[in-house]
């Protein structure tokens, strides 16, 4: 099945400063790599995905990009802003039937 | 998108009780997966329920210990059997968005102590 690993697990970065969150997966079959965020005490939510016919996509201050080759895919988040601050996952699918590894999160605090 | 309610939110539990959770989506569904997160962790996908059928347990979840129901394509039902303190978490159901984009929509969770 698939594996994915996520690293750090926790990250903090001073407001402004760029934050970036990496992620490597194990199946060459997964087609699909969705980020989601989690605030405390609330649901995850899908905040940027790439598929696997794509490099790279950016959503404003978020982007994603992705090495097919070497199987890694990473988060980057510019102009760090106080509500940043969640805990970030990873994810991986093949899409099939949508069964979603996940990551195992990282808890990114931006420091005001 | 998808609007998921699950209740309940939350609750304490004794040991060797079962509760119950709901999950009721606001459109039909073929699909709806149920998720544990423990303290602190990642999520961890429970079964996938399909109406009409019997649920698909991963590996390291069986029946007995996490019926599931799926009456209908809107509906499902998550049961933590004989609890102990280990089954301590927040349980989410989840459903796939529509035209198959690959983005999985959360319910609000339900997080149970068990003491």
């Amino acid at each position: 099945g698939e594996n994915v690993e996520q690293h750090p697990s926790t990250l903090s970065v001073q407001e402004g400063d760029s934050a970036v969150i990496k992620c490597t997966y194990s199946d060459s079959a997964s087609n699909y790599f969705p980020w989601y965020k989690q605030e405390l005490g609330k649901r995850p939510q899908l905040i940027i995905d790439i598929r696997s016919n794509v490099g790279e996509k950016k959503d404003q201050r978020i982007a994603v990009t992705l090495n097919k080759t070497a199987k890694h895919f990473s988060l980057h988040i510019t102009e760090t802003q106080p509500e940043d601050s969640a805990v970030y996952f990873c994810a991986a699918t093949d899409g099939g039937y949508q069964k979603v590894t996940f990551g195992i999160g990282t808890k990114l605090q931006v420091i005001p | 998108s998808a609007v998921i309610s699950q209740k309940p939110s939350r609750d304490i539990c004794q040991r060797g009780t079962s509760l119950t959770i709901q999950c009721q989506v606001d459109s039909q569904v073929t699909m709806m997966f149920w998720y544990r997160q423990q303290p602190g962790q990642s999520l961890t996908l429970i079964a996938t329920a399909n109406q009409g059928s019997e649920a698909t347990y991963e590996s390291g979840f069986v029946i007995d210990k996490f019926p599931i129901s799926r009456p209908n394509l809107t509906f499902s039902t998550l049961t933590v059997s004989n609890m102990s303190p280990e089954d301590s978490s927040i349980y989410l159901c989840s459903v796939a968005g529509a035209g198959g984009t690959g983005e999985l929509f959360f319910g609000e969770g339900s997080r149970l102590t068990v003491l």
